[in-house]
């Protein structure tokens, strides 16, 4: 069965600084993986995918995850945190369910970005 | 291209009650994701809809139950109202795509009294 942990429910960063949320995998198969954020009172918008295309992946607003095999991780990173990026954001692993897939989301990291 | 649209935005219900949420699905997007997110938890797998035949299903019991309509709005309907059920509902949609890249609306909030 494929599951995300999700290090650390709580991030805190000043203004500027580097942004590291941590997301472990595990996976049967070769996993796909997303990172999703959403904000107060709002549905999950996705941020960026790894479909084995390429071990670094750029997604929307700055933000990036490296795909390591051998750590069974997908770290999200953003090198200077904006207060706009405050927010809640998933880590989900893409998994077979009948005929199809599933998401199976981790527990989310809170970000918060101080002056 | 219009995304993922759910209606209503909140709703509140007393125990015992049923209830019917609905959710449009992005043009073009012939599968369908419900998906329970209880406060401060990630999101949980209820169902999946494909062409208008359940697709696949998370640990949910059966008073969860849901339908898919031939221009791929949905409805996911709970009988029996419990005060855990109280979450945000979220609906996600998906195409052909073998990444399973899912785009999700906006939810609705759900209070169970």
């Amino acid at each position: 069965a494929q599951s995300v942990t999700q290090l650390g429910s709580h991030v805190s960063v000043s203004e500027g600084a580097l942004v590291l949320l941590r997301c472990n995998y595990s996976s049967s198969v070769p996993p796909y993986l997303f990172w999703y954020v959403q904000y107060p009172n709002q549905g999950l918008q996705l941020l960026l995918k790894y479909t084995s295309a390429a071990t670094l992946v750029k997604g929307i607003n700055g933000f990036e995850a490296e795909f390591k095999k051998s750590e069974t991780s997908f770290h999200l990173t953003k090198p200077s945190a904006h207060m706009s990026d405050a927010a809640e954001y998933f880590c989900a692993v893409s998994a077979p369910t009948g005929g199809g897939n599933k998401l199976t989301f981790g527990t989310g990291t809170q970000l918060k970005v101080e002056l | 291209e219009t995304g993922v649209t759910q209606s209503p935005t909140h709703l509140i219900k007393t125990r015992g009650q049923q209830v019917t949420l609905r959710c449009s699905s992005q043009s073009g997007h012939n599968t369908v994701s419900w998906y329970q997110q209880a406060l401060g938890q990630g999101p949980q797998f209820i169902f999946q809809y494909y062409r208008e035949e359940e697709n696949g299903r998370g640990n949910f019991p059966p008073r969860f139950s849901g339908l898919q309509f031939p221009n791929y709005s949905s409805e996911l309907n709970v009988n029996a109202l419990e005060l855990d059920d109280s979450a945000l509902y979220l609906c996600a949609s998906s195409g052909d795509s073998t990444y399973n890249e899912q785009f999700f609306g906006p939810g609705t909030r759900l209070t169970v009294l």
